[in-house]
């Protein structure tokens, strides 16, 4: 188990429509990470929060954004969702506050079907 | 800018087979390095790690130096097993204050035959 906990693990939409999934970090770990994988293919970085602020973007489409909130939790909105959105979406979290990381943790992933 | 650059898969390999995975990065700092897996319908677990030149990262049989003079972070195992079958990705962090910077590899699928 490696602390990180996203949910929900599966998610099935229609295209057009909107969906949050969220991001449990590791109890204090300050960065968020978020990652797309699509069918064989590698990690897509789409986007990284530090401690509540935004630290960099990766290939993040305009239909996608995120925040992280006061408790470090993280939420990803994927709107106007196509077939092609269809992929597992990772979270992680590194940089814990006080004893320092260097490793990125992953959660188990949200499988999002757009139909 | 920073980056890494994994051997292309797939690869497939006989039980108790020899295993190597080439891994070589570039970094203007002092990166950390780090071997991930991902087995089927998993997320990524970390495998090994080294923080600074000639560490040797091992975990489960898996070993990797970190060579700064190659800029390489190859992965090993003298006899690989069926269940180690799944997709392997090498990874460099840096450190900024901002929060650690990650850059991944693109994967290289393993399969391990009886």
């Amino acid at each position: 188990d490696s602390g990180v906990t996203q949910t929900p693990k599966h998610l099935i939409t229609a295209t057009g429509q909107r969906v949050t999934l969220r991001c449990s970090p590791r109890s204090g770990d300050l960065s968020v990470y978020w990652y797309q994988q699509s069918l064989d293919q590698g990690l897509q970085f789409l986007i990284q929060y530090y401690n509540g602020e935004e630290r960099a973007k990766g290939n993040i489409l305009e239909r996608f954004s995120a925040q992280q909130f006061p408790d470090l939790h993280s939420e990803l909105n994927l709107s106007s969702l196509e077939l092609g959105d269809s992929a597992l979406y990772f979270c992680a979290s590194s940089d814990h506050n006080g004893t320092g990381t260097f490793e990125a943790f992953f959660g188990q992933g949200t499988r999002l079907t757009v139909v | 800018g920073d980056s890494v650059t994994q051997m292309e898969g797939p690869v497939t390999l006989s039980e108790e087979a020899f295993l190597t995975i080439n891994c070589t990065y570039t970094a203007t700092g002092y990166p950390s390095l780090f071997w991930y897996v991902q087995y089927p319908g998993e997320g990524l677990q970390l495998l090994l790690k080294a923080t600074k030149a000639d560490d040797k990262g091992s975990n489960k049989g898996f070993e990797a130096t970190y060579r700064k003079e190659t800029t390489s972070f190859h992965l090993e195992k003298g006899s690989v097993q069926v269940s180690d079958s799944a997709v392997y990705f090498c990874a460099l962090s840096v450190p900024v204050s901002t929060g650690n910077q990650f850059y991944f590899g693109t994967g290289t699928s393993l399969t391990v035959i009886p």
